[in-house]
């Protein structure tokens, strides 16, 4: 079975601009998380989303949306690109998105802001 | 809120010898925690997790951690240090209480380094 995916791999963008990053989850998995891994540091969670619905949100600003499509893959947008944007972002799977469950990650989008 | 401290940026152990590799808690209930290993230019994969039945939790690649409630912490170790357990080590918390809603919070890490 496919493991979560995420689309491109990388990027690169210039300040102001706006950018879009694309999760499919794993077969059967209703819930999907996002996370920002700043170099050298742990991820820090975004939001999280259950059947299509946004379940968490993190300590991130309005710049930062996302939003869950009735198969399940998400898409995560970041408006006004800061330069303290740039970072690796995670998606990650789970059944239905509870505390208990293990979350499966992606690879990442390494997004370049300059 | 919760949080978690990784004692030790960079830890280095020569093959074959113990990996010790140290996670401190700090949560209002009893957390569920996690162990996942990112190796360089990809996801994270977990390793273990600990989900309030046995305190001795066995995972993939001969790792265990212990969770000890009275000193908060839930260290991950390895008998013998292999070459390719040359990683970067996260430990990362979940609230119960918070449904899962509230993701993951995750240490900063720990580089593990294997001398041949």
């Amino acid at each position: 079975d496919a493991g979560v995916t995420q689309s491109p791999t990388h990027l690169i963008k210039t300040r102001g601009q706006h950018v879009t990053l694309r999760c499919s989850p794993i077969s059967g998995h209703k819930s999907v998380s996002w996370y920002q891994q700043v170099l050298g540091q742990g991820p820090q969670f975004i939001f999280q989303y259950y059947e299509k619905e946004e379940r968490g949100r993190g300590n991130f600003p309005d710049r930062f949306s996302a939003r869950q499509f009735p198969n399940y893959s998400s898409e995560l947008n970041v408006n006004a690109l800061l330069l303290g944007d740039s970072a690796l972002y995670l998606c990650a799977s789970s059944l239905v998105g509870l505390a208990i469950e293990t979350q499966y990650f992606g690879p990442g989008t390494r997004l370049l802001v300059l | 809120a919760q949080s978690v401290t990784q004692l030790g940026s960079h830890v280095s152990v020569s093959e074959g010898a113990l990996v010790l590799l140290r996670c401190n808690y700090s949560s209002s209930v009893p957390p569920y925690l996690f162990w996942y290993v990112q190796y360089p230019n990809q996801g994270l994969q977990l390793l273990l997790k600990y989900t309030s039945a046995a305190t001795l939790v066995k995972g993939i690649n001969g790792f265990e951690a212990e969770f000890k409630k009275s000193e908060t912490s839930f260290h991950l170790t390895k008998p013998s240090a292999h070459m390719s357990d040359a990683a970067e080590y996260f430990c990362a918390v979940s609230d119960p209480s918070g449904g899962g809603a509230d993701g993951l919070t995750f240490g900063k890490g720990t580089h593990l380094i294997i001398q041949p």
